[in-house]
């Protein structure tokens, strides 16, 4: 079955702890995005990648790391110097830059 | 900055009812609109995409249509059925890096 997964489902993060949380997709599609949504608000853009050792900042940057080593995978870096990290987040893929996006399950942040 | 706004944030319909959601936006050259849907807890589905020089989309009982002079899209869904109950996402786009996501209506189809 082609999709996105991500994992873990729930991940607790620890003060000054780095976590990552992994995106894989199988639909070859070239342009990967990582979003955060909060309770009752809209998605909010933090990483895209359009090709592979490429990728650019979204509107909520800050305190996120990403890397893009191979096409199927677009990992995700909540850093320490993120304050506020506790959120759904979610990785999506599209074929082509204004192509329809597909939306991995979801990746829920909680601190401890 | 792209506003977009969705109008109810909640409904709640008894079945059978064909209803109509509304997502409106401030800005109107977009490339295209997309509509999605969200159950509890999970991703984000996509329904329907309306590229900016298409008026609408149709997917069995989902229609949608597009506006840009006016900066509004409506989604109808005919029959409604318990199984629609979710919560129903739209979002422009300006650029390729340039998404806006409205807040979403909260739809729930009594049996």
């Amino acid at each position: 079955d082609g999709g996105i997964t991500q994992s873990p489902k729930y991940l607790f993060r620890k003060e000054g702890q780095n976590v990552t949380l992994s995106c894989e997709q199988n639909l070859n599609h070239d342009a990967m995005y990582w979003y955060r949504q909060d309770p009752g608000q809209g998605l909010r853009l933090i990483y895209y990648s359009q090709i592979v050792n490429d990728f650019q900042k979204g509107d909520i940057a800050e305190g996120y790391s990403v890397s893009r080593e191979k096409k199927e995978s677009f990992p995700l870096t909540v850093t320490s110097a993120q304050k506020n990290p506790t959120a759904f987040y979610l990785c999506a893929s599209s074929q082509g830059n204004l192509e329809t996006q597909y939306f991995g399950p979801g990746t829920r942040l909680l601190v401890l | 900055k792209q506003e977009v706004t969705q109008i109810p944030a909640a409904l709640s319909v008894p079945e059978g009812e064909n209803l109509v959601l509304n997502c409106s936006f401030t800005d109107s050259a977009i490339y295209n609109l997309q509509w999605f849907r969200q159950d509890p807890g999970k991703g984000l589905t996509s329904l329907l995409l309306i590229q900016s020089s298409q008026r609408e989309q149709t997917s069995g009982r989902l229609n949608a249509s597009l506006d840009k002079s006016s900066g509004r899209s409506t989604l109808y869904i005919a029959a409604s059925q318990p199984g629609d109950s979710a919560t129903y996402l739209c979002a422009v786009r300006l650029d390729f890096n340039k998404f806006y996501f409205g807040s979403g209506t909260k739809l729930n189809v009594k049996p």
